[in-house]
């Protein structure tokens, strides 16, 4: 039972335009996402996150918004560039239990086009 | 500040047999995560570490198994090794549980390739 999904296993996109990466989620529970990327033969590194009591969290070229009610988030990274390539995982917890465990997506392969 | 590090880096092993893989967190972090990742179900959580307990469990078999040093270092086993365990194994550490994450909550190591033939 895959709780948190992104259904797109990749993406291409061109240099300089919006790169928007979804993940959609089941367990109500979940009140704390993060977005991680993660580079080959490099464990992952934190991205940006967002509580559920927001519905948008904005770091420099990174954005990401909540949508609780269709269970939807989606990370905007604009303009996009050619380093931004990489898997981006986005991660859910319920706070009740920490935030040591987290339950991931299976990864979205970000492509940027020069 | 050194970062995660795990090893081996890469490991083959044979169905049946059972391998330990090491984990050392970032000095002074205390609590340490195992993730599995595979192609098709992602990152998955393994189990969680804080002073030498385990307070965390995700839904694995037994035959995954863990513990923590009381450096903080952790190591995860699995026996009795099949296939479908051909994984990258991810190790992260942060400074202590947490019910409030930060941005910084955790770090995570290169991982290690283990391959089952």
């Amino acid at each position: 039972d895959q709780q948190v999904k992104q259904n797109s296993p990749s993406l291409s996109v061109q240099e300089g335009r919006i790169s928007i990466l979804n993940c959609d989620y089941t367990n109500s529970m979940f009140d704390y996402f993060l977005w991680y990327k993660k580079y080959p033969a490099e464990g992952p590194t934190f991205l940006i996150s967002i509580s559920s009591i927001k519905d948008k969290n904005e770091d420099g070229r990174f954005t990401v918004f909540l949508n609780k009610s269709a269970k939807h988030l989606s990370l905007h990274i604009v303009p996009s560039q050619p380093g931004d390539s990489a898997v981006y995982f986005c991660a859910a917890t319920p706070l009740i239990q920490g935030a040591q465990k987290l339950v991931f997506g299976q990864g979205t392969r970000l492509t940027i086009n020069p | 500040k050194a970062g995660v590090t795990q090893t081996p880096r890469y490991l083959i092993k044979t169905r049946g047999q059972q391998v330990t893989l090491s984990c050392s967190p970032i000095s002074g972090h205390r609590s340490v995560s195992w993730y599995q990742q595979t192609p098709g179900q992602g990152l998955q959580f393994l189990f969680e570490y804080f002073s030498e307990t385990q307070r965390n469990k995700g839904n694995f078999p037994g035959r995954f198994s863990g513990r923590q040093f009381s450096n903080s270092r952790s190591e995860m086993n699995v026996s009795t090794l099949e296939l479908g365990d051909s994984a990258l194994y991810l190790c992260a550490s942060s400074l202590v549980p947490r019910r409030v994450p930060s941005t910084d909550t955790q770090y995570f190591g290169p991982g290690t390739r283990l391959t089952v033939l």
